[in-house]
Protein backbone atom coordinates (compact mmCIF):
# COMPACT_ATOMS: atom_id res chain seq x y z
CA UNK A 1 0.00 0.00 0.00
CA UNK A 2 0.75 3.82 -0.16
CA UNK A 3 3.33 4.69 2.22
CA UNK A 4 3.86 7.97 4.05
CA UNK A 5 4.58 11.36 1.50
CA UNK A 6 6.08 14.42 1.66
CA UNK A 7 5.47 17.46 -0.79
CA UNK A 8 7.50 19.25 -1.98
CA UNK A 9 10.21 16.95 -2.01
CA UNK A 10 12.45 20.32 -2.48
CA UNK A 11 12.22 23.19 -1.80
CA UNK A 12 14.28 26.94 -2.16
CA UNK A 13 13.30 29.70 -0.03
CA UNK A 14 15.06 33.15 0.15
CA UNK A 15 15.61 34.38 3.34
CA UNK A 16 12.18 36.07 4.93
CA UNK A 17 10.12 33.49 3.05
CA UNK A 18 7.59 32.04 4.55
CA UNK A 19 7.31 28.03 3.61
CA UNK A 20 4.95 25.06 4.22
CA UNK A 21 5.72 21.91 4.24
CA UNK A 22 3.26 19.12 3.92
CA UNK A 23 2.97 15.15 5.24
CA UNK A 24 0.49 12.69 3.91
CA UNK A 25 0.77 9.71 6.45
CA UNK A 26 -0.62 6.23 6.03
CA UNK A 27 -4.16 6.07 6.38
CA UNK A 28 -5.45 4.88 10.09
CA UNK A 29 -2.34 5.94 11.66
CA UNK A 30 -3.03 7.88 14.71
CA UNK A 31 0.67 8.90 15.46
CA UNK A 32 2.31 11.99 13.57
CA UNK A 33 5.89 13.02 14.19
CA UNK A 34 8.07 15.95 12.84
CA UNK A 35 12.11 15.63 12.79
CA UNK A 36 14.91 18.03 11.34
CA UNK A 37 18.11 16.10 9.78
CA UNK A 38 20.78 18.88 9.18
CA UNK A 39 23.34 17.67 6.90
CA UNK A 40 25.87 14.62 8.28
CA UNK A 41 23.38 14.13 11.15
CA UNK A 42 20.70 12.35 12.51
CA UNK A 43 16.94 13.24 12.65
CA UNK A 44 15.92 15.55 15.44
CA UNK A 45 12.70 15.15 17.24
CA UNK A 46 10.56 18.70 16.45
CA UNK A 47 6.71 17.50 17.33
CA UNK A 48 4.33 14.80 18.08
CA UNK A 49 0.44 14.30 17.16
CA UNK A 50 -1.70 12.22 18.59
CA UNK A 51 -4.73 12.32 16.16
CA UNK A 52 -5.43 16.12 15.90
CA UNK A 53 -3.56 16.70 19.27
CA UNK A 54 -0.48 18.36 19.41
CA UNK A 55 0.81 16.76 22.30
CA UNK A 56 4.38 17.51 21.73
CA UNK A 57 6.40 20.25 20.40
CA UNK A 58 9.27 20.85 22.64
CA UNK A 59 11.82 19.96 19.89
CA UNK A 60 10.32 23.26 17.78
CA UNK A 61 13.97 25.58 17.48
CA UNK A 62 11.55 28.90 17.62
CA UNK A 63 8.48 30.44 17.38
CA UNK A 64 8.71 31.06 13.64
CA UNK A 65 8.05 27.20 13.30
CA UNK A 66 4.34 25.90 13.73
CA UNK A 67 2.92 22.52 12.62
CA UNK A 68 -1.07 21.31 12.65
CA UNK A 69 -2.70 18.46 11.79
CA UNK A 70 -6.37 19.32 11.64
CA UNK A 71 -8.47 16.31 11.20
CA UNK A 72 -6.12 14.12 12.50
CA UNK A 73 -4.31 12.87 8.71
CA UNK A 74 -2.76 15.54 6.76
CA UNK A 75 -0.06 17.32 8.72
CA UNK A 76 1.27 20.73 7.59
CA UNK A 77 5.04 22.10 9.11
CA UNK A 78 5.48 26.07 8.55
CA UNK A 79 8.34 27.69 8.98
CA UNK A 80 7.86 31.95 8.82
CA UNK A 81 10.47 33.89 8.05
CA UNK A 82 12.91 31.27 6.72
CA UNK A 83 16.82 31.63 7.72
CA UNK A 84 20.04 29.83 6.39
CA UNK A 85 20.06 27.81 9.71
CA UNK A 86 16.61 26.15 8.49
CA UNK A 87 18.66 24.66 5.62
CA UNK A 88 17.80 20.73 6.48
CA UNK A 89 15.64 18.06 6.06
CA UNK A 90 12.33 17.56 7.15
CA UNK A 91 10.83 13.99 7.93
CA UNK A 92 7.66 12.90 8.48
CA UNK A 93 7.25 9.64 10.20
CA UNK A 94 3.36 8.14 11.23
CA UNK A 95 2.71 5.07 13.68
CA UNK A 96 -0.52 2.84 13.67
CA UNK A 97 -0.21 3.27 17.62
CA UNK A 98 0.18 5.63 20.06
CA UNK A 99 2.23 3.34 22.53
CA UNK A 100 6.40 3.42 23.05
CA UNK A 101 6.98 0.58 20.76
CA UNK A 102 5.57 1.09 17.58
CA UNK A 103 7.47 1.12 14.21
CA UNK A 104 7.36 4.29 12.97
CA UNK A 105 7.00 4.89 8.93
CA UNK A 106 9.16 7.56 7.29
CA UNK A 107 8.67 9.75 4.48
CA UNK A 108 11.11 10.52 2.07
CA UNK A 109 11.53 14.24 3.48
CA UNK A 110 11.61 17.67 1.90
CA UNK A 111 15.22 19.20 1.81
CA UNK A 112 14.58 23.01 2.24
CA UNK A 113 17.73 25.27 1.35
CA UNK A 114 17.66 28.66 2.54
CA UNK A 115 19.48 30.97 0.47
CA UNK B 1 17.11 12.58 28.84
CA UNK B 2 18.59 10.23 26.35
CA UNK B 3 21.85 10.20 24.45
CA UNK B 4 23.24 8.04 21.53
CA UNK B 5 26.54 7.87 20.32
CA UNK B 6 27.33 6.09 16.97
CA UNK B 7 31.11 5.70 17.28
CA UNK B 8 32.22 5.42 13.92
CA UNK B 9 30.84 8.13 11.29
CA UNK B 10 32.04 5.91 8.11
CA UNK B 11 33.00 1.91 8.15
CA UNK B 12 34.24 0.92 4.67
CA UNK B 13 34.20 -2.55 3.88
CA UNK B 14 34.53 -5.14 0.90
CA UNK B 15 31.83 -7.47 -0.36
CA UNK B 16 30.86 -10.26 1.91
CA UNK B 17 33.20 -9.13 4.66
CA UNK B 18 31.67 -9.13 7.74
CA UNK B 19 30.68 -5.98 9.34
CA UNK B 20 29.58 -4.16 12.89
CA UNK B 21 28.40 -0.78 13.46
CA UNK B 22 28.59 0.38 16.99
CA UNK B 23 25.93 2.14 19.21
CA UNK B 24 26.17 3.18 22.42
CA UNK B 25 23.75 4.59 24.55
CA UNK B 26 22.74 7.52 27.86
CA UNK B 27 19.75 6.95 29.70
CA UNK B 28 18.52 8.06 33.58
CA UNK B 29 15.15 5.88 32.27
CA UNK B 30 14.63 2.18 30.48
CA UNK B 31 14.53 2.36 27.10
CA UNK B 32 13.73 0.53 23.59
CA UNK B 33 16.69 0.46 21.34
CA UNK B 34 16.12 0.91 17.39
CA UNK B 35 18.04 0.39 14.13
CA UNK B 36 17.08 2.49 11.08
CA UNK B 37 18.66 2.12 7.61
CA UNK B 38 18.21 5.30 4.66
CA UNK B 39 19.25 4.57 1.21
CA UNK B 40 19.74 7.73 -0.85
CA UNK B 41 16.84 10.02 -1.39
CA UNK B 42 14.66 8.04 0.93
CA UNK B 43 13.21 7.79 3.69
CA UNK B 44 14.57 5.83 6.95
CA UNK B 45 13.62 2.06 7.61
CA UNK B 46 13.07 0.42 10.65
CA UNK B 47 15.95 -3.18 10.50
CA UNK B 48 15.09 -4.29 13.99
CA UNK B 49 14.22 -3.47 17.63
CA UNK B 50 14.50 -4.14 20.93
CA UNK B 51 11.86 -4.46 23.57
CA UNK B 52 12.45 -7.09 25.91
CA UNK B 53 13.78 -10.88 25.96
CA UNK B 54 16.43 -12.04 24.16
CA UNK B 55 18.86 -9.59 24.03
CA UNK B 56 20.00 -10.93 20.37
CA UNK B 57 17.70 -9.21 17.95
CA UNK B 58 17.27 -10.31 14.14
CA UNK B 59 16.23 -7.94 11.79
CA UNK B 60 15.55 -7.59 8.15
CA UNK B 61 18.43 -8.02 5.39
CA UNK B 62 20.12 -10.44 7.82
CA UNK B 63 21.25 -7.83 10.07
CA UNK B 64 21.23 -8.43 14.18
CA UNK B 65 21.78 -6.74 17.06
CA UNK B 66 22.63 -7.64 20.66
CA UNK B 67 21.71 -5.27 23.51
CA UNK B 68 24.31 -5.16 26.14
CA UNK B 69 22.64 -3.66 29.43
CA UNK B 70 26.18 -3.46 31.14
CA UNK B 71 27.76 -1.60 28.22
CA UNK B 72 24.86 0.28 27.48
CA UNK B 73 25.39 -0.66 23.61
CA UNK B 74 23.36 -1.94 20.59
CA UNK B 75 25.75 -3.06 17.93
CA UNK B 76 24.72 -4.36 14.52
CA UNK B 77 26.25 -6.84 12.93
CA UNK B 78 26.19 -9.02 9.56
CA UNK B 79 28.30 -11.57 8.99
CA UNK B 80 28.61 -10.66 4.96
CA UNK B 81 27.25 -7.52 3.41
CA UNK B 82 26.29 -6.95 -0.05
CA UNK B 83 26.64 -4.18 -2.16
CA UNK B 84 23.18 -3.10 -1.82
CA UNK B 85 23.97 -2.08 2.03
CA UNK B 86 25.61 0.47 1.20
CA UNK B 87 23.66 3.06 3.15
CA UNK B 88 23.42 5.39 6.27
CA UNK B 89 22.48 3.51 9.38
CA UNK B 90 21.12 5.21 12.40
CA UNK B 91 20.94 3.96 15.96
CA UNK B 92 17.69 5.16 18.38
CA UNK B 93 16.30 4.95 21.67
CA UNK B 94 13.01 6.04 23.18
CA UNK B 95 11.75 6.63 26.99
CA UNK B 96 9.94 3.27 27.64
CA UNK B 97 7.70 5.39 29.88
CA UNK B 98 7.34 8.47 27.96
CA UNK B 99 3.70 7.49 26.31
CA UNK B 100 4.53 7.96 22.72
CA UNK B 101 7.29 7.32 20.77
CA UNK B 102 10.10 10.03 20.78
CA UNK B 103 13.11 8.74 19.41
CA UNK B 104 16.48 10.04 19.85
CA UNK B 105 18.79 9.22 17.00
CA UNK B 106 22.69 9.01 16.86
CA UNK B 107 24.40 11.04 14.04
CA UNK B 108 24.91 7.91 11.80
CA UNK B 109 26.96 5.42 10.54
CA UNK B 110 27.59 5.56 6.66
CA UNK B 111 28.66 2.14 5.39
CA UNK B 112 30.51 2.02 2.06
CA UNK B 113 30.44 -1.69 1.01
CA UNK B 114 33.38 -2.18 -2.01
CA UNK B 115 33.50 -4.77 -4.10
Amino acid sequence: GAGVSQSPRYKVAKRGQDVALRCDPISGHVSLFWYQQALGQGPEFLTYFQNEAQLDKSGLPSDRFFAERPEGSVSTLKIQRTQQEDSAVYLCASSQTSGTSGEQYFGPGTRLTVT
Amino acid sequence: AQSVTQLDSQVPVFEEAPVELRCNYSSSVSVYLFWYVQYPNQGLQLLLKYLSGSTLVKGINGFEAEFNKSQTSFHLRKPSVHISDTAEYFCAVNNISGGYNKLIFGAGTRLAVHP
